[in-house]
């Protein structure tokens, strides 16, 4: 069973545009959300996370929407660039108590911004 | 700051191969991961370990081994390699608390003939 659903799968932006990506998670129990992004020939690296007490977080042009009642999440890019180019996952956890981040990863998605 | 460093980038098998991949960081974090990522499916754990000699399954193990006798080393071992599969594995690592960040390395791209 998937945790967590990611969409859309990809969407092409235009630069200077806005990006929304939107995940939703099935166990109630999850309580932190990152998402991660990836660059093709690397690893994920996070760009930004909340936690279920927060309902946004801001990092600059990155800002992350929680909606506990609905279990949906979603990423906004605003003034989008052509760097930002790459494949996002959205991802959940419930809390862990010292053992590491045992994380539901979405499929992810594949942002392209066109110049 | 820190690296993780897989070994090898590419991985070409033959079907019915036992086949290792390795894993080295130097953040000094007591976690580590085995994820895999196949294309359209996101990534899915195999295997993490929280600490030297500590193994615990992820939802993917069947079909894998893996070990980690030392902090810094974790490896994979595909036990028997399935014809025409083709897949990245991701290596990771975080600090031993709660949610906190994973660190990836490029990956090993695995082929099999």
């Amino acid at each position: 069973q998937q945790q967590v659903r990611q969409s859309p799968q990809s969407l092409t932006v235009w630069e200077g545009g806005t990006t929304v990506l939107t995940c939703s998670y099935e166990d109630s129990t999850f309580n932190y959300f990152p998402w991660y992004q990836q660059f093709p020939g690397e690893g994920p690296a996070l760009l930004i996370s909340i936690l279920s007490v927060s309902d946004k977080k801001e990092d600059g042009r990155f800002t992350t929407f929680f909606n506990k009642r609905e279990k949906k999440l979603s990423l906004h890019i605003i003034d989008s660039q052509p760097g930002d180019s790459a494949t996002y996952f959205c991802a959940g956890s419930p809390p862990q108590q010292g053992t590491g981040s045992k994380l539901s990863f979405g499929k992810g998605a594949k942002l392209t911004v066109s110049p | 700051g820190g690296i993780i460093t897989q070994t090898p980038k590419f991985l070409i098998g033959q079907e019915g191969q036992k086949l290792t991949l390795k894993c080295q960081q130097n953040f000094n974090h007591d976690t580590m991961y085995w994820y895999r990522q196949d294309s359209g499916k996101g990534l899915r754990l195999i295997y993490y370990s929280i600490t030297e000699n500590d193994l615990q399954k992820g939802d993917l193990s069947e079909g894998y081994d893996a070990s980690r006798e030392k902090k810094s080393s974790f490896s994979l071992t595909v036990t028997s390699a399935q014809k025409n599969e083709m897949a990245v594995f991701l290596c990771a690592s975080s600090m031993r608390v709660t949610n906190e960040r994973l660190f990836f390395g490029h990956g090993t791209k695995l082929s099999v003939l």
